[in-house]
């Protein structure tokens, strides 16, 4: 069974410091693709951010980063400079044909 | 606006009755995704389409779920005697089908249904 785990349901940080989000999964899989999906308080769910799995330079888009570890199978989101909007939960997506998301954490920027 | 469209975007139902959403792509994308949330819960996968074959169906959809795509563009997902524990979020999302963008998915914002 294809599993993903974000272990840390809630965090806060304050505005402008750096957060980072966890994700493992387990798959017997070795062509794969992990996004994180942001969805905003009553507002839809938006990309973040997108890794393939053969690649071992780690995603960057602005303030958002991936910490990609395959051997490990952690796929971890790093924040800096958080800002107010980035008030949402997560999802670490694991993308193949089980489309499996993770539970969410449910960040907070505090002003 | 050129995103994934969803209607109606709530719905109150008495339990019994039957609902019917529907999901309009982003046009030339290949692939239709229909999940389910619940409140604090991540997104659980129902169905995909790929065109209008529908590929994949979860455990999770119920003799009493239907969803179609008939000419590979909108789909319907169709709730018959809807009750009381079919009450939650209902997400469209497509994508473009192929390579990386595979599994790749815009959403639409979603159809809340209540069933009192």
């Amino acid at each position: 069974a294809q599993t993903v785990t974000q272990s840390q349901p809630e965090m806060s940080v304050q505005e402008a410091e750096t957060v980072t989000l966890s994700c493992t999964y387990d798959t017997s899989e070795s062509n794969y693709y992990l996004f994180w999906y942001k969805q905003p308080p009553s507002r839809q769910m938006i990309l973040v951010i997108r890794q393939e799995a053969y690649k071992q330079q780690n995603a960057t888009e602005n303030r958002f980063s991936v910490n990609f570890q395959k051997a490990a199978k952690s796929f971890s989101l790093k924040i800096s400079d958080s800002q107010l909007g980035d008030t949402a939960m997560y999802f670490c997506y694991f993308g193949n044909e089980k489309l499996t998301f993770g539970t969410g954490t449910r960040l907070t920027i505090i002003p | 606006d050129t995103g994934v469209s969803q209607d109606p975007r709530h719905k109150i139902t008495k339990r019994g009755q039957n609902v019917t959403f529907r999901c309009d792509p982003i046009s030339e994308h290949n692939r239709l995704y229909w999940y389910r949330q619940t409140l604090g819960q991540g997104p659980e996968f129902l169905t995909y389409f790929q065109n209008e074959a529908q590929l994949e169906k979860s455990r999770l959809l119920s003799d009493r779920f239907s969803a179609e795509r008939p000419k590979g563009s909108f789909s319907t997902l169709e709730i018959q005697r809807t009750e009381q524990g079919d009450s939650a979020m209902y997400l469209c999302a497509s994508s473009p089908g192929t390579g990386f963008s595979l599994y790749e998915q815009y959403f639409g914002p979603g159809t809340r249904l209540t069933v009192t």
